[in-house]
């Protein structure tokens, strides 16, 4: 099946620092890219959809510039998170369809960044 | 109310058992329906897709969709102690040119042997 590798699986860092969190497609072209926040117990709260070449579409309440997203080829995507701070603590998940890989109906998955900010 | 409804559990069973998870929604327009699994402090896995209304078999795992009651379900059969997870219902309908899955909250399952 299609793999989408997510970097790094953890990562803590300083309050007031910024973090970059990457997803890749690995075996297919990666047309739409979501990203996702995760709470402990809670579901998949959707943060924005990127298409690549476009800018981000950000949900209701989530903050484009605290949240940048970077969608500048078929195979990479980036969330930063600028200016951390603790509340921003959670697991971060993107999933990937598109070109030669799973319609937008059945997107994979990478493996999750859990943010620390201390 | 939410767009899709899932209880937290958790549901223990023993080994062995037969599992059923349930997921319900409120938007008639969703076309798709998937089931993923999510171990702790993983990404979810997708296990089952369908579409529209019917069954879908997969070895152990069965997907049931009831869209006039707007009620989905999975079947675990044999359940094993690996099948411990966290189980996503989620749903899509076409927005804006693109699919985008609503999730449910996860059913936690615990299999003890």
């Amino acid at each position: 099946g299609a793999v989408v590798s997510q970097h790094p699986s953890r990562v803590i860092c300083k309050s007031g620092t910024s973090v970059k969190i990457e997803c890749r497609s690995l075996d297919f072209q990666a047309t739409t890219m979501f990203w996702y926040r995760q709470f402990p117990k809670q579901s998949l709260m959707l943060m924005a959809t990127s298409n690549e070449g476009s800018k981000a579409t950000y949900e209701q309440g989530v903050e484009k510039d605290k949240f940048l997203i970077n969608h500048a080829s078929l195979t990479l995507s980036t969330l930063t998170v600028t200016s951390a701070h603790p509340e921003d603590s959670s697991f971060y998940i993107c999933s990937a369809s598109g070109i030669g890989g799973p319609r937008t109906t059945e997107a994979f998955f990478g493996q999750g960044t859990r943010l620390t900010v201390v | 109310q939410k767009e899709v409804e899932q209880d937290p559990g958790p549901l223990s069973v023993p080994e062995g058992a037969i599992v059923s998870l349930n997921c319900t929604y409120s938007n008639s327009a969703f076309q798709y329906f998937m089931w993923y699994r999510q171990y702790s402090r993983k990404g979810p896995e997708l296990l089952m897709y369908t579409y529209s209304s019917g069954n879908k078999e997969d070895g152990r795992f069965t997907a049931q969709v009831d869209k006039s009651s707007k009620y989905i379900s999975l079947f675990i059969r044999d359940s094993q102690p690996s099948d411990s997870a966290t189980y996503l219902c989620a749903m899509s309908a076409m927005a804006g040119g693109s699919y985008i899955p609503t999730f449910g909250r996860g059913t936690s399952l615990i299999v003890h042997p």
